[in-house]
C-alpha cells in the first residue's frame, strides 16, 4: 500500500536534546512538507521540499532543520534551539504542483519535552 | 491579518441539520482552496477542493467559492454525529491553513 510513514508516533525528549522525526513516502511524490500543530490550532508550515537536495523554510523554521537526500525521505530535526517544541508534527507529500492535488499526510508524531 | 481565517467554534448542530463552515482569505490572487477534516488526534484528510467560483457538490458536501468576496465555505447536509471533527480550510501553494472550525453534531 502506498502512503506516508512517520516515526516514532510518540517521543519524549529532555530539554537541550536534539531529536529527529522520520518521514518516508512511497507515493513517488516530488514535494514533501513538515507542519506543526499545537492544541486548538491549525497547521503551521515548518519546511518544505519540492525536489531532492532542495528545501525551503516555511513560516516557523527557527529551531528546526531538514534534509532531502532521497526522494522518499524528508527527516525533521528538532534542535535544542527550538524553545517550545512540544507539539504534534505532521509530514505530508504531494505532486510537485500542490495546487492541483491533495496533501497526503502521515499519522503524525507527538513530541513532548519533559 | 492572518492569511486564512476561520471561526474556531465549536459549531453545534443537531443530527440531520445543515452545517455551514466558513473561511476567508487575504490573498486576492489565490487560486485553489481545500477543505480537510481532522478527527481528534488524527491527521487531516481531504474532503473537497474547489478552484472556480460557484458551488461544487460531492455527496452530502458542497463547497462554495466567492473570489470577489474572498471567502470559501463548506456545507454539510444531513449532518451525522460521525461528522464531528475539526474542519481545516487551506489555500493555494504551500497550502496555508486556517486554525480550523470544530464541528459538533449532536444525536
Amino acid at each position: 500500500d502506498g502512503g506516508i510513514t512517520q516515526s516514532p508516533k510518540y517521543l519524549f525528549r529532555k530539554e537541550g536534546q536534539n531529536v529527529t522525526l522520520s518521514c518516508e513516502q512511497n507515493l513517488n511524490h516530488d514535494a514533501m512538507y513538515w507542519y506543526r500543530q499545537d492544541p486548538g490550532q491549525g497547521l503551521r508550515l515548518i519546511y518544505y521540499s519540492q525536489i531532492v537536495n532542495d528545501f525551503q523554510k516555511g513560516d516557523i523554521a527557527e529551531g528546526y532543520s531538514v534534509s532531502r537526500e532521497k526522494k522518499e525521505s524528508f527527516p525533521l530535526t528538532v534542535t535544542s534551539a527550538q524553545k517550545n517544541p512540544t507539539a504534534f508534527y505532521l509530514c505530508a507529500s504531494t505532486e510537485r504542483e500542490p495546487n492541483t492535488g491533495e496533501l497526503f499526510f502521515g499519522e503524525g508524531s507527538r513530541l513532548t519535552v519533559l | 491579518q492572518k492569511e486564512v481565517e476561520q471561526n474556531s467554534g465549536p459549531l453545534s448542530v443537531p443530527e440531520g441539520a445543515i452545517a455551514s463552515l466558513n473561511c476567508t482569505y487575504s490573498d486576492r490572487g489565490s487560486q485553489s482552496f481545500f477543505w480537510y477534516r481532522q478527527y481528534s488526534g488524527k491527521s487531516p484528510e481531504l474532503i473537497m477542493f474547489i478552484y472556480s467560483n460557484g458551488d461544487k457538490e460531492d455527496g452530502r458536501f458542497t463547497a462554495q467559492l466567492n473570489k470577489a468576496s474572498q471567502y470559501v465555505s463548506l456545507l454539510i447536509r444531513d449532518s451525522q454525529p460521525s461528522d464531528s471533527a475539526t474542519y481545516l480550510c487551506a489555500v493555494d501553494q504551500k497550502l496555508v491553513f486556517g486554525t480550523g472550525t470544530r464541528l459538533l453534531v449532536s444525536p
